[in-house]
């Protein structure tokens, strides 16, 4: 079945900085790769997602790049601000699994002021 | 819209007793979703309906979980007995089909088992 792998588990930045959160998957066939975001306490809400069509998309100052080749999928944060400290998951999805969502580990953000 | 509704918030059972979980998805949502987040970790997919059919439940332990989606609206996660590594937060989430679409989650219900 289908496996997702995230890294790094905790990032801290800066202000202002970029962080950039790195996944991959398993199954080939996987074609939609939706990023949620969960803060503290709080349910995961959807913050961007990619389908295997497309190879970048970009959201004010996040934006998801997609390898289908290399099966790696990035979630990129620009200009990050402390509100954009939570817990991010990755995730992969395909039809050969019944649109099975099978969520990554997770990654602690922490933006410091 | 109004959001996916879970009940109860929070439940502190002793092991070897049984819980149940209700799920309201929003209207018009066809595939709902039960997860478990144990702490630390990302969702782990129990049971999936599309309509009032079971669509994949290969990680649900059916020999204590079960799940049902009556009428293809509400639903119930049940535990029976429950163990300690039960201990999680137990998501249900929803969205409009399946394949592609965003989940919305509901706010979670936290079960600890002592």
């Amino acid at each position: 079945g289908e496996n997702v792998e995230q890294h790094p588990s905790t990032l801290s930045v800066q202000e202002g900085d970029s962080a950039v959160i790195k996944c991959t998957y398993s199954d080939s066939a996987s074609n939609y790769f939706p990023w949620y975001k969960q803060e503290l306490g709080k349910r995961p809400q959807l913050i961007i997602d990619i389908r295997s069509n497309v190879g970048e998309k970009k959201d004010q100052r996040i934006a998801v790049t997609l390898n289908k080749t290399a099966k790696h999928f990035s979630l990129h944060i620009t200009e990050t601000q402390p509100e954009d400290s939570a817990v991010y998951f990755c995730a992969a999805s395909s039809k050969t699994s019944y649109d099975k969502v099978i969520f990554g580990p997770g990654t602690s953000l922490s933006v410091i002021p | 819209e109004a959001g996916v509704a879970q009940s109860p918030r929070y439940k502190i059972i002793e092991k070897r007793q049984s819980v149940a979980f209700w799920c309201n998805p929003i209207s018009g949502h066809a595939t709902l979703y039960w997860y478990q987040q144990i702490l630390g970790q990302g969702p782990k997919l129990l049971i999936q309906f599309q309509n009032n059919g079971v669509v994949d439940d290969s990680q649900l332990p059916k020999d204590r979980f079960s799940a049902e989606r009556l009428k293809g609206v509400d639903s119930t996660l049940k535990i029976q007995p429950a163990k300690l590594e039960d201990s999680a937060v137990y998501l249900c989430a929803s969205s409009l089909v399946q394949g592609g679409y965003e989940q919305y989650f509901g706010p979670g219900t936290r079960l600890t088992v002592t």
